[in-house]
């Protein structure tokens, strides 16, 4: 299992607003450790999505948006486009560990 | 502009050695933590080992310490992926990124390694 829980699947229909959890625990997300997201589209590599909690990188669209409260985080994702379905992918740092760690991974299906 | 090109992925039998390599263009190599990571057929991604921008602090999964050893020659902007007895287990596309604890901003397309017999 990993230490970061994601649900291995999210669906939305085009135009709907969808989120994905990523929940952690008082070693990682809790501590105040940031928490980054990556888009990984069929068949190619991982892209960073979110970065620090909420922060977009240049040319990543608005309608993802990223958020952290507690021991958990969530990626929103708005105006649902055929596009977006990939794999969503969580990251943070966990002290007990002293390694970054990734959720498991979920799944969006875009209907 | 960043890129990552990684090499040197292939098929290998159990127990053998590969050695990956990753060629970093379009920023100060030098200046940067660098990592691997793994991922299985159908599975997630796995940190698998990362080095600070001089090489003084290495970090490697358990799944792997003691039989991978990470590199750099900031000379060349490279980043190497000796891995030795190899298993089965081991069998993923291997990405280069750039950074480690933090995010990881630009990563390579990925190497393939295969371990069978």
């Amino acid at each position: 299992q990993s230490v970061l829980t994601q649900p291995p699947s999210v669906s939305g229909a085009p135009g709907q607003r969808v989120t994905i959890s990523c929940t952690g625990s008082s070693s990682n997300i809790g501590a105040g450790y940031d928490v980054h997201w990556y888009q990984q589209l069929p068949g190619t590599a991982p892209k960073l999505l979110i970065y620090g909690n909420s922060n977009r990188p240049s040319g990543v669209p608005d309608r993802f948006s990223g958020s952290k409260s507690g021991t958990s985080a969530s990626l929103a994702i708005t105006g649902l486009q055929a596009e977006d379905e990939a794999d969503y992918y969580c990251q943070s740092y966990d002290s007990s560990l002293s390694a970054s760690v990734f959720g498991g991974g979920t799944k969006l299906t875009v209907l | 502009q960043v890129q990552l090109v990684e090499s040197g992925g292939g098929l290998v039998k159990p127990g053998g050695s590969l050695r990956l390599s990753c060629a970093a263009s379009g920023f100060t190599f030098s200046d940067y933590y660098m990592s691997w990571i793994r991922q299985a057929p159908g599975k997630g991604l796995e940190w698998v080992s990362y080095i600070s921008s001089s090489g003084s602090t290495i970090y490697y999964a358990d799944s792997v310490k003691g039989r991978f050893t990470i590199s750099r020659d900031n000379a060349k902007n490279s980043l190497y992926l000796q891995m030795n007895s190899l298993r089965a287990e081991d069998t993923a596309v291997y990405y280069c990124a750039r950074g480690a604890v933090a995010r990881l901003d630009y990563w390579g397309q990925g190497t393939l390694v295969t371990v069978s017999s």
